[in-house]
C-alpha cells in the first residue's frame, strides 16, 4: 500500500509568520491528496485538497502544492493566527481497491501570539 | 443533519472483555471507515465498507470485526480486548471512494486495562 511521510512532527511559528508542512508519498499512481486539521480533542476536518492534475491550489491563507515527479506535496499557511494551532495531517489515496486514504503521522503546529 | 456520530465517547475495558462501537451517518454515504489514532502514528485504517452488506480489511484489521447491516450504520467489534487496542477510534464516511472528502465522527476513546 501507500506510504506517506510527513515533516516536521512539531512546528512553532510567531503569529503572522508563515508555516510549511511537507509530505512525501510512495505510490506514483496516487491522485488525491487532502489535508486535515485536528484541534485538541476534536475530530479531523478537511481544510484543503488537491488532485494530481493540478500543481497548486489556494484558499485564502492556505495553499497546497504538488510535485508529482518528486512525489511530494506541501501545505502552506500564511499570516498565521493562534487559531491555526492544531495537528495537521496529510494523506494520499491508494490506487488499489477502494482508493483508501493513507495518512501521514501529523504535524503539531503552535502559533505563538 | 447530525453528520457522523459515534457511541460511546469513552470506554474502559478489562483485558479479554468485548465491546461494540457504533457509527451512524445521516448523509446517505455509501462508504464508511474505521480508523484508530495513536500518538505519533497518525490515522490507520482498520476496516472499511463500500456499501450496505459489504466490509473489507484495511491496514490494521487484526483483533477487530465489523458489520454494515444498514447503510447508515457501521459497527466495530472487539471480541477479546487487549491493552494494545487502547486508542482513539474514529469513524468516517464519504459518498464514494477515492478523491472525495471523508467526514469524521467525534471519536471514541478506549482504554484497555
Amino acid at each position: 500500500g501507500e506510504n506517506v511521510e510527513q515533516h516536521p512532527s512539531t512546528l512553532s511559528v510567531q503569529e503572522g509568520d508563515s508555516a510549511v508542512i511537507k509530505c512525501t508519498y510512495s505510490d506514483s499512481a496516487s491522485n488525491y491528496f487532502p489535508w486535515y486539521k485536528q484541534e485538541l480533542g476534536k475530530r479531523p476536518q478537511l481544510i484543503i485538497d488537491i488532485r494530481s492534475n493540478v500543481g497548486e491550489k489556494k484558499d485564502q491563507r492556505i495553499a497546497v502544492t504538488l510535485n508529482k515527479t518528486a512525489k511530494h506535496f506541501s501545505l502552506h499557511i500564511t499570516e498565521t493566527q493562534p487559531e491555526d494551532s492544531a495537528v495537521y495531517f496529510c494523506a494520499a489515496s491508494d490506487q488499489t481497491g477502494a482508493n483508501n486514504l493513507f495518512f501521514g503521522t501529523g504535524t503539531r503546529l503552535t502559533v505563538i501570539p | 443533519n447530525a453528520g457522523v456520530t459515534q457511541t460511546p465517547k469513552f470506554r474502559v475495558l478489562k483485558t479479554g472483555q468485548s465491546m461494540t462501537l457504533l457509527c451512524a451517518q445521516d448523509m446517505n454515504h455509501e462508504y464508511m471507515y474505521w480508523y484508530r489514532q495513536d500518538p505519533g502514528m497518525g490515522l490507520r485504517l482498520i476496516h472499511y465498507s463500500v456499501g450496505e452488506g459489504t466490509t473489507a480489511k484495511g491496514e490494521v484489521p487484526d483483533g477487530y470485526n465489523v458489520s454494515r447491516l444498514k447503510k447508515q450504520n457501521f459497527l466495530l467489534g472487539l471480541e477479546s480486548a487487549a491493552p494494545s487496542q487502547t486508542s482513539v477510534y474514529f469513524c468516517a464516511s464519504s459518498y464514494m471512494g477515492g478523491g472525495v472528502t471523508q467526514y469524521f465522527g467525534p471519536g471514541t476513546r478506549l482504554t484497555v486495562l
